[in-house]
């Protein structure tokens, strides 16, 4: 069975500071590894993705994350944080070999202080 | 860009009410997910359709939900009857096999009140 953790639920930053969200997983098989942002009452919008390419990998609004399969992480990075990042963030794995179930952690959410 | 749609958007519904949602994938998605995510929670896979079929159930309250996809483009779920915990958003996502990325895509979510 595979599993997500996301390390603090809530977490601040200044604007302009670096920006870290943890995400740890478990699964049996090499997994496919995503992150999603999701703003109040819309749908989630991916980010980025991990799928065996190479292990940094950079998204959208200047977002990256590091595949650590010794840790067994997939940390999400943004140098210098905007208030427009305010938001949910979820960290997702999924398993190639089950038709791509994905399973999602509770979610961070970030606040960017002025 | 094409987008998977959903409607309603907002649903306020009576306990014992019979309540449905719709969902239309982005044309050319094979597989189809509804999920359903409590306040403060991450999204929990309620079923899955490769075409119109089931790929996944087996996190679906059967006694009371129900879902189809008949001709394996859009898709419906239903709760017959409502109950408080129901209470949620339900959001659709669809992805296609290319490349078995399984990328998905989301749509904008029901948010339903069961009062």
């Amino acid at each position: 069975a595979q599993s997500v953790t996301q390390l603090g639920s809530h977490v601040s930053v200044s604007e302009g500071a670096l920006v870290l969200l943890r995400c740890n997983y478990s699964s049996s098989v090499p997994p496919y590894l995503f992150w999603y942002v999701q703003y109040p009452n819309q749908g989630l919008q991916l980010l980025l993705k991990y799928t065996s390419a190479a292990t940094l990998v950079k998204g959208i609004n200047g977002f990256e994350a590091e595949f650590k399969k010794s840790e067994t992480s997939f940390h999400l990075t943004k140098p210098s944080a905007h208030m427009s990042d305010a938001a949910e963030y979820f960290c997702a794995v999924s398993d190639p070999g089950n038709a791509g179930k994905s399973t999602f952690g509770d979610g961070t959410t970030l606040t960017v202080k002025p | 860009e094409a987008e998977v749609a959903q409607s309603p958007r907002y649903k306020i519904t009576e306990k014992s009410q019979a309540v449905a949602f719709w969902c239309d994938p982005i044309s050319g998605h094979a597989t189809l997910y509804w999920y359903r995510q409590i306040l403060g929670q991450g999204p929990e896979l309620l079923v899955q359709f490769q075409d119109e079929s089931v790929v996944d159930d087996s996190q679906l309250p059967k006694d009371r939900f129900s879902a189809e996809r008949l001709k394996g483009v859009d898709s419906t779920l239903k709760i017959q009857p409502a109950e408080l915990g129901d209470s949620a958003m339900y959001l659709c996502a669809s992805s296609t096999l290319a490349g078995l990325m399984y990328e998905q895509y989301f749509g904008p979510g029901t948010r339903l009140t069961v009062t």
